[in-house]
């Protein structure tokens, strides 16, 4: 089945403990990206990776790292989480070709204390 | 830039009753734009996309928009809610140069009633 993998999908750690989010996908994708989802914001991007070791910053980059390494993944590294980053995190992927909509993974919701 | 602004942040309609999603966009070139739905506890779905062709685009689950350049609008209709499509729906917009960025409203949550 084509799919975004994430991991986890729940995870409630404390402030300052370096963490890492997965994301795979299995379509062969180009792009992959990260977004995180508040109320009221909607989803804003964080990172962006057009091909392997090519990445470049969203909208909210700040407190975040990412390396696309290989072509089907793309973590998400905080390195000294906040309770700011609280929120539910998307890892998405689609093809380069334009105008394709992004598929996204099912969501991991981070809870920082 | 580009961006988009979805009006009303909560919808509720009847079972059967019209859904009407609205979506204004900003954007300094003829943009692409997306609807996606989300479920409780699901990821992003794609419902139906504009890129530059017919401007009545047909989605799935019996979504449809219309893209109408003098109003900057993309709004989202069915003709008959059901219960199934109460969820969250995002409005997106990208340049279609630097289409690698999406852009997303702030999203609407609809509530079917029976």
């Amino acid at each position: 089945e084509a799919q975004v993998t994430q991991n986890p999908r729940y995870l409630i750690t404390v402030t300052g403990k370096k963490l890492t989010v997965t994301c795979s996908q299995n379509m062969n994708h180009e792009y992959m990206s990260w977004y995180r989802q508040d109320p009221g914001l909607g989803l804003r991007q964080i990172y962006y990776s057009m091909n392997v070791e090519v990445t470049d910053k969203g909208d909210v980059p700040e407190g975040y790292k990412v390396s696309r390494k290989e072509k089907r993944n793309f973590p998400l590294i905080l390195e000294s989480p906040s309770p700011n980053q609280t929120s539910l995190y998307f890892c998405a992927s689609r093809r380069r070709q334009g105008g394709i909509g992004y598929t996204f993974g099912s969501g991991t919701r981070l809870t920082v204390v | 830039a580009q961006s988009v602004t979805q009006l009303g942040s909560h919808v509720s309609v009847s079972e059967g009753a019209l859904v009407l999603l609205r979506c204004n966009y900003s954007s300094s070139v003829p943009p692409y734009l997306f609807w996606y739905v989300q479920y409780p506890n699901q990821g992003l779905q794609l419902l139906l996309k504009y890129t530059s062709a017919a401007t009545l685009v047909k989605g799935i689950n019996g979504f449809e928009a219309e893209f109408k350049k003098s109003e900057t609008s993309f709004h989202l209709t069915k003709p008959s809610a059901h219960m199934s499509d109460a969820a969250e729906y995002f409005c997106a917009v990208s340049d279609p140069a630097n289409d690698y960025k999406l852009s997303f409203g702030a999203g609407t949550t609809v509530t079917v009633r029976a």
